[in-house]
């Protein structure tokens, strides 16, 4: 069963407007958290990051919130540019060798 | 550039027939992985390796096996590929924050991918 879920397989959001994409997970030793972006014919490159001591992670117009309680994450891209269109990966890990990653978001922000 | 290289890029091949993907990092990494990409499951992790001939399982090792001789080169063996090996595959490479005497944080660089097809 998988540890890293996203539940939504795609996501369609307007120009200028916030992109809010989630993610969940089953494993309470999880202890660090990322988002990648993968354009197609390219490998996934890193996002944004955070650990599980924190609650927010903010790098320009994308932010990570962490809910332990719930275990839930979730990326949010404000304002969303048409270059943000993409897939977008959550992992997780624990201990940082080991990572699992979700099934992916695709994103398509419409100018 | 800072880069990881997977070679080779594509690949069509039949079952049975022993296959290797190189995959090589010029970032003086410790750490490498390979991960298979597959509609509907994300990325899945089948070997990573922390240093030179220190490998280990991940999620999905069945069918492959993996050498770490070299710091910058992680080779994907399949010895008897059969279909269910099907795939895209992803090769990533970190460093190790050895300041924190643990792994670190350090995000993974990863490769363009290969796709490999086994009829």
């Amino acid at each position: 069963d998988q540890q890293v879920k996203q539940n939504s397989p795609s996501l369609s959001v307007q120009e200028g407007r916030i992109s809010i994409l989630n993610c969940d997970y089953t494993n309470s030793m999880f202890d660090y958290f990322l988002w990648y972006k993968k354009y197609p014919a390219e490998g996934p490159t890193f996002l944004i990051s955070i650990s599980s001591i924190k609650d927010k992670n903010e790098d320009g117009r994308f932010t990570v919130f962490l809910n332990k309680s719930a275990k839930h994450l979730s990326l949010h891209i404000v304002p969303s540019q048409p270059g943000d269109s993409a897939v977008y990966f959550c992992a997780a890990s624990a201990h940082f060798n080991k990572f699992y990653f979700g099934s992916g978001t695709k994103l398509n922000v419409k100018p | 550039e800072a880069q990881v290289t997977q070679n080779p890029r594509y690949l069509i091949t039949v079952t049975g027939k022993k296959l290797t993907v190189t995959c090589s990092q010029n970032m003086n990494h410790e750490y490498m992985s390979w991960y298979r990409q597959d509609p509907g499951l994300g990325l899945r992790q089948i070997y990573y390796s922390m240093n030179v001939e220190v490998t280990d399982k991940g999620d999905v090792p069945e069918g492959y096996k993996v050498s770490r001789k070299e710091k910058r080169n992680f080779p994907l063996i399949l010895e008897s590929p059969s279909p269910n090996q099907t795939s895209l595959y992803f090769c990533a490479s970190r460093p190790i924050d050895r300041d924190r005497g643990l792994v670190g944080n350090q995000p993974q660089h990863f490769g363009d991918g290969t796709r490999l097809s086994i009829l």
